[in-house]
């Protein structure tokens, strides 16, 4: 199966731009979607095919990349945004995700 | 709106059977997939398996043999079973609407322990 690599978690400032990053195994083209996830809820969409704003999310969260590395990036960070990052893949089978990244809010 | 909602028993003993159903409203079976995904507490969502919109079904090969999802279009219901269960199979089990592999709304999930 694909490995999805995040690094477990980041402490920003709000208003400050924050990169949280997602290496996969092997190559997904561009067929890679970013989650948030606050505490006690269900993951919602915000980045599909790796750099498309899905309808509703702020124009704050962005995304790039293909093939192997990929970013999601918050600029500026608000406080609301304290959540776990998730990124997920669905080129190759089974769809895999990756295991979060924490963001705190110093 | 798009909605799914999914049910079923929080505590199930080990080596039982799991059985979940999801039930969705705002979209129709028949044009979109539904997925299902758990996720054990802390950790990160684990794809399970796929009703697609035709009727067809796909799984992760790491549940296969002890998965089987179906669908009842009159009901606007999907549903999961997975048996012999055991203590890792513990988490919060969410059904999905999948589109072209991206989940775009998820249901509020359901807690599932397994415990004697």
């Amino acid at each position: 199966d694909t490995v999805l690599t995040q690094s477990p978690a980041l402490a920003v400032s709000p208003g400050e731009r924050v990169t949280i990053s997602c290496r996969a195994s092997e190559s997904v083209s561009t067929l890679m979607h970013w989650y948030q996830q606050k505490p006690g809820q269900q993951p919602t969409l915000l980045i599909y095919l790796a750099s498309n704003l899905e309808s509703g999310v702020p124009a704050r969260f962005s995304g790039s990349g293909s093939g192997t590395d990929f970013t999601l990036t918050i600029d500026p960070v608000e406080a609301d945004d304290t959540a776990t990052y998730y990124c997920q893949q669905s080129w190759n089978d089974p769809p895999t995700f990756g295991g979060g990244t924490k963001l705190e809010l110093k | 709106q798009v909605q799914l909602k999914e049910s079923g028993p929080g505590l199930v003993q080990p080596s039982e059977t799991l059985s979940l159903t999801c039930t969705v409203s705002g979209f129709s079976l028949t044009s979109y997939s539904v997925s299902w995904v758990r996720q054990p507490s802390g950790k990160g969502p684990e794809w399970m398996g796929r009703m697609w919109y035709d009727g067809d079904t796909a799984y992760n090969s790491a549940l296969k043999s002890r998965l089987s999802i179906s669908r009842d279009t009159s009901k606007n219901q999907v549903f999961l079973k997975m048996n012999s269960l055991q203590t890792d199979d513990t988490g919060t089990y969410y059904c999905t609407r999948d589109v072209r592999g991206r989940e775009d709304y998820w249901g509020q999930g359901v807690m599932v322990t397994v415990s004697s």
